[in-house]
């Protein structure tokens, strides 16, 4: 079965500094994506960043980057230089070749000024 | 320019009610889905249609049918609406892209059911 798991329901960071989500995964599968939305207070869901499972090289999008560690299940997601914009839930999820996307609970942040 | 819309974005209503909830894309993509949202924010597949046609379809009640029209369109109908139905629904879509790879999936802003 595919999960996610986001062990971290809260984060705080001070505005401009580096927060880091954290997030597990597993799937039977080997050709899989992985992808980190944004849920800001006005319930949008809002593609942050992507990463295809066969791609070694970390995704990077701006402050957003990312630490994919496959052997271990791993996708974090790194905000450099936090803004109070950034204030939002933070859902990582996972999608095999059925097209079929899982979600974590979420991470909320909070932008501490 | 909005590219997956939902309508209404907030849905009060009685229980034991039958509502609709439509969604619309204008991005050409071949797949469309319907999420639930839950009180704790946990994001839930429900149904997905490629080219109109049913290929996901979790364990859902069969109070909640998915009906397409055509491939822009996916509406959420719901009969005897219950309190447990009270949630945020997300309508989203995708397009395979080459080599069999599908592109993220786009979602729309969401719909606030409230079962009274």
């Amino acid at each position: 079965a595919q999960t996610v798991t986001q062990s971290q329901p809260e984060m705080s960071v001070q505005e401009a500094e580096t927060v880091t989500l954290s997030c597990t995964y597993d799937t039977s599968e080997s050709d899989y994506y992985l992808f980190w939305y944004k849920q800001p207070p006005s319930r949008q869901m809002i593609l942050v960043i992507r990463q295809e499972a066969y791609k070694q090289q970390n995704a990077t999008e701006n402050r957003f980057s990312v630490n994919f560690q496959k052997a271990a299940k791993s996708f974090s997601l790194k905000i450099s230089d936090s803004q109070l914009g950034d204030a939002a839930m933070y859902f990582c999820a996972s999608m095999n070749r059925d097209d079929k996307i899982i979600f974590g609970k979420g991470t909320r942040l909070h932008i501490l000024p | 320019d909005t590219a997956v819309s939902q309508t209404p974005k907030y849905l009060v209503t009685q229980m034991g009610n039958d509502k609709s909830i439509k969604c619309e894309q204008n991005l050409g993509h071949d797949t469309m889905y319907w999420y639930k949202q839950d009180s704790k924010k946990f994001l839930k597949i429900m149904f997905s249609y490629n080219n109109k046609e049913l290929i996901i379809n979790e364990t859902v009640p069969n109070r909640f049918s998915p009906k397409s029209p055509d491939k822009a369109h996916l509406n959420l109908h719901i009969n005897s609406l219950e309190l447990g139905d009270s949630a945020v629904y997300f309508c989203a879509s995708s397009q395979e892209g080459g080599q069999g790879q599908r592109q993220p999936q786009h979602f729309g802003d969401g719909t606030r059911l409230s079962i009274l």
